[in-house]
């Protein structure tokens, strides 16, 4: 049972313009979420974080949002950058106990 | 020293065969985990060690055999593997047992024949 989903397989964006990938979970106990960025042949890379305690977080680019009564979070890329194409995945964990991943999102960010 | 390192890169293996796969960090990182994925999925936690000590077993094969010689290095033992098993096997490791904000290795793309 996926209790993190990402329903959206991939994502085609122009570069410069914003990338928003969206993430869904189902169990209320996640209080820790995570995006994970892979390129091919190479091993997840942590990207950016955000605790149940708030509601967004920025790292340069990259902004989290978490909407805890919807279960939902998204991951906005602004602008999108050609190195930016990944797969990226979701990443949700309760009482830093394992990660629960999404089956991740593919980017593909167009010139 | 940002790096979780894997070796091999890629594996083929027989069904009777036993392999190793290796992975080491010098992080000064307490916690270990492996992880497997499948095409088109997402990584599934297979073991955690902490401190050295195996914490967490996923309900793994016994075909599956984890060994955490010391606090940097992380091995995980194959004997008669499943065409199934064929996978990227993935490690981490995190400062503490909190699992957040681990560093992953690139993995190992292991194939059964």
């Amino acid at each position: 049972d996926q209790q993190v989903k990402q329903n959206s397989p991939s994502l085609s964006v122009q570069e410069g313009r914003i990338s928003i990938l969206n993430c869904d979970y189902t169990n209320s106990m996640f209080d820790y979420f995570l995006w994970y960025k892979k390129y091919p042949a190479e091993g997840p890379t942590f990207l950016i974080s955000i605790s149940s305690i708030k509601d967004k977080n920025e790292d340069g680019r990259f902004t989290v949002f978490l909407n805890k009564s919807a279960k939902h979070l998204s991951l906005h890329i602004v602008p999108s950058q050609p190195g930016d194409s990944a797969v990226y995945f979701c990443a949700a964990s309760y009482n830093d106990y394992k990660l629960s991943f999404g089956a991740g999102t593919t980017v593909t960010v167009r010139a | 020293d940002t790096e979780v390192t894997q070796t091999p890169k890629h594996l083929v293996m027989g069904m009777t065969n036993k392999k190793s796969l290796k992975c080491e960090q010098h992080m000064g990182h307490r916690a270990m985990y492996w992880y497997k994925q499948k095409a088109k999925k997402p990584p599934e936690l297979m073991f955690v060690y902490s401190y050295e000590k195996l914490s967490i077993n996923e309900s793994v094969p016994s075909r599956f055999s984890p060994e955490c010689p010391n606090s940097s290095l992380l091995n995980l033992h194959l004997h008669a593997l499943q065409p199934e098993d064929s996978a990227l096997y993935l490690c981490a490791s995190s400062l503490g047992q909190g699992i957040t904000e681990a560093f992953f290795g690139q993995g190992t793309r292991l194939t059964v024949v």
